[in-house]
């Protein structure tokens, strides 16, 4: 069964530090990969997904095949930017279409 | 509606009691997803709906867990018996579904067995 990985709970940056949210997927194929945010009091929200390889309020995520990460970036972090960021992935084939999640990170920028 | 909706938004049951968990998606989709947030666990699915097909109900975690969706719109999460370790919040999503696509999710109905 594919995994998705987030070894951080928790990750503390000062504003305008960079910051990374790191993320592992155990899947051999080509899965499609997203980041999922949540904001105090907010619903889940879809943030990026890889195949856009759009940046959204400044993220970037690259997927590395070879490493099978799919880290989240973001060169100069804002004290709105903390939340619960979750890493997803959908393996396709007979699962197209379920996604799963890793366990999450929560991200506190201080000002 | 404009968003997913889910009721109730807060239960509390005592251990052993039946609880039912209500999610209404975006009018439209035909992909419904019951997820399960707790602490330390994250995001974990447990079963999903597209269309007409057959639920997918691998994650599950028991047979007190059961869940449908009447008219490929409303769906329903039943929990019999419950567990203080059922305790969580209980999210559903809808998609467009044909595929990989952007999941709108419901605010959760977070679940307190005492």
């Amino acid at each position: 069964a594919q995994r998705v990985t987030q070894p951080e709970k928790l990750l503390s940056v000062f504003k305008g530090a960079p910051v990374e949210l790191k993320c592992n997927y155990s899947y051999s194929g080509s899965p499609e990969l997203f980041w999922y945010v949540q904001y105090s009091r907010q619903r889940l929200q879809l943030l990026l997904r890889h195949i856009s390889r759009e940046s959204i309020k400044g993220f970037t995520a690259d997927l590395n095949k070879g490493e099978t990460s799919f880290h989240l970036k973001k060169p100069f972090a804002q004290e709105e930017d903390s939340a619960m960021y979750y890493c997803a992935s959908d393996a396709g084939g007979t699962s197209y279409g379920k996604l799963t999640f890793g366990q999450g990170t929560i991200l506190t920028v201080h000002p | 509606g404009a968003g997913v909706s889910q009721s109730p938004s807060n239960k509390v049951t005592e251990k052993g009691k039946d609880v039912e968990l209500r999610c209404d998606p975006i009018s439209g989709h035909t992909a419904l997803y019951w997820y399960r947030q707790s602490l330390g666990q994250g995001l974990e699915f447990l079963i999903y709906f597209q269309g007409n097909s057959a639920p997918d109900k691998s994650g599950l975690p028991s047979d007190r867990f059961s869940a449908e969706r009447t008219g490929g719109s409303v769906s329903t999460l039943t929990i019999q018996r419950t567990q203080q370790e059922d305790s969580a919040v209980y999210l559903c999503a809808s998609s467009q579904g044909g595929g990989t696509g952007e999941l709108f999710f419901g605010e959760g109905s977070r679940l307190t067995v005492l």
